[in-house]
């Protein structure tokens, strides 16, 4: 069966500092990547994705991912947090082949910045 | 445009009793999910529909659980005879056609269920 593994449940970081959200899944052969963030009393917001080519995907908020497969991980990075970046940040993978729709996430990391 | 919505936002049921969750997808999306989020973990997968055909139910976690989409538009889940261990936030997903992994799941805000 699928997984991905959080393995930081609650990360507290300061404002202004840098960040990093760590996510690894189960090995496929072909998998797509998600980051998906969940405001206070909110659904789940996409906040990048990776479907193929290029292993650096970014959003139009700062944060960016990175795929990579030898390691079967996509941690998800910000260089400078804002008080507004608290949230709690899930990592979700598809696979290639039958039920790929289905998203299996992992448990989550709620993100909470310091001023 | 308006995204996917969801109703009621919060249910307290006694344990026991049947109740009923609705969701109205993004105009146009084919596509729609249930997921089930019990505290502290992450959502995970109960129902897929493809317009009105309900192609997979396999995260279903018993038979008080139900899904439908008879127009292929709006969805209700409904549970019979809750059970304290029913208490979770579900959330419904749609996306915009086909049964791709690389399709974005666009989520609404979720139904808070808790059963007393």
């Amino acid at each position: 069966a699928q997984s991905v593994t959080q393995l930081d449940s609650q990360v507290p970081v300061f404002e202004e500092a840098p960040v990093e959200l760590r996510c690894n899944y189960s090995s496929s052969v072909s998998v797509y990547l998600f980051w998906y963030v969940q405001y206070p009393n909110q659904g789940l917001q996409l906040l990048l994705k990776y479907l193929s080519g290029s292993t650096l995907v970014e959003s139009i908020n700062g944060f960016e991912a990175e795929f990579n497969k030898s390691q079967t991980s996509f941690h998800l990075r910000k260089p400078s947090v804002h008080i507004s970046d608290t949230a709690e940040y899930f990592c979700a993978v598809s696979y290639s082949g039958a039920g790929s729709y289905q998203l299996t996430f992992g448990k989550g990391t709620k993100l909470s910045v310091i001023p | 445009g308006a995204g996917v919505s969801q109703s009621p936002r919060y249910k307290v049921a006694k344990r026991g009793q049947d109740v009923a969750l609705r969701c109205d997808p993004i105009s146009g999306h084919v596509s729609l999910f249930w997921y089930q989020q019990a505290l502290g973990q992450g959502p995970e997968f109960l129902t897929y529909f493809q317009n009105e055909a309900q192609l997979d139910k396999s995260g279903l976690p018993s038979d008080r659980f139900f899904a439908e989409r008879p127009e292929g538009s709006v969805s209700t889940l409904k549970i019979q005879r809750t059970q304290q261990e029913d208490s979770a936030v579900y959330l419904c997903a749609s996306s915009f056609a086909g049964t791709s992994g690389r399709q974005t799941q666009y989520f609404g805000p979720g139904t808070r269920l808790l059963v007393l």
